[in-house]
């Protein structure tokens, strides 16, 4: 099974600051990578797949952008509404692993 | 309106059985890939199941030879059968139904999970 690992598994970040994820899959994934974000209690939501298409109605101050192994998610200006937890999950084939998550916390 | 419901957790002694199910509107199941994924308390989220359009499935390594997924297309809605539960399978359990998009080569294939459930909690515990 491919290993997703995400970097680092907590920040902290004031409004207005740019944060980066990054994703490292264990073999080469192309560009079959989605970037979701939770919030407690409350499902997972998909922000971009492709690695770098963003999904309607997410802002476009998100960003993806890699290919093969290595990806990062960029939020640049963090938004109040931004703090939450994101992973990264790979779609190149089944089982479709998840990384351990970035818990994006206010500074 | 799409929309997944999930329905069917509760508490279960370990050992036992519990069926999931996660009926869907807005779309036909049966033309779908459909995943269940769950995340245990304060965890990340661990893929477990797909159903394919086609009936093919796929389970991960750690619920192989313990839960089924199936669907009933009548009902519009996919079920996770889970057996021989462990404490370990505690978890909140959401269904997602993959994305289709068309390839360069001209190929319906699966992208990512852009339509998620609101969840059901399964506790295994004596």
């Amino acid at each position: 099974a491919i290993r997703m690992t995400q970097s680092p598994s907590s920040l902290s970040a004031s409004t207005g600051d740019t944060v980066t994820i990054t994703c490292r899959a264990s073999q080469d994934i192309s560009t079959f990578l989605a970037w979701y974000q939770q919030k407690p209690g409350t499902a997972p939501n998909l922000l971009i797949s492709a690695a770098s298409t963003l999904q309607n109605g997410v802002p476009s101050r998100f960003s993806g952008s890699g290919s093969g192994t290595d990806f990062t998610l960029t939020i640049s200006g963090l938004q109040s509404e931004d703090f939450a937890t994101y992973y990264c999950q790979h779609y190149y084939g089944y089982p479709r692993t998840f990384g351990g998550g970035t818990r994006v916390e206010i500074k | 309106e799409v929309q997944l419901m999930e329905s069917g957790g509760s508490l279960v002694q370990p050992g036992g059985s519990l069926r999931l199910s996660c009926t869907v509107s807005g779309f036909t199941v049966s033309s779908s890939f459909m995943n269940w994924v769950r995340q245990a308390p304060g965890r990340g989220l661990e893929w477990i199941s797909v159903i394919y359009s086609n009936g093919n499935t796929y389970n991960a390594d750690s619920v192989q030879g313990r839960f089924i997924i199936s669907r009933d297309n009548s009902k519009n809605t996919v079920y996770l059968q889970m057996n021989r539960l462990r404490d370990e399978d505690t978890a909140m359990y959401y269904c997602a139904r993959v994305s289709l998009y068309t390839d360069v080569n001209g190929y319906t294939a699966q992208g990512a999970l852009d339509i998620w459930g609101q969840g059901t909690m399964v506790t295994v515990s004596s």
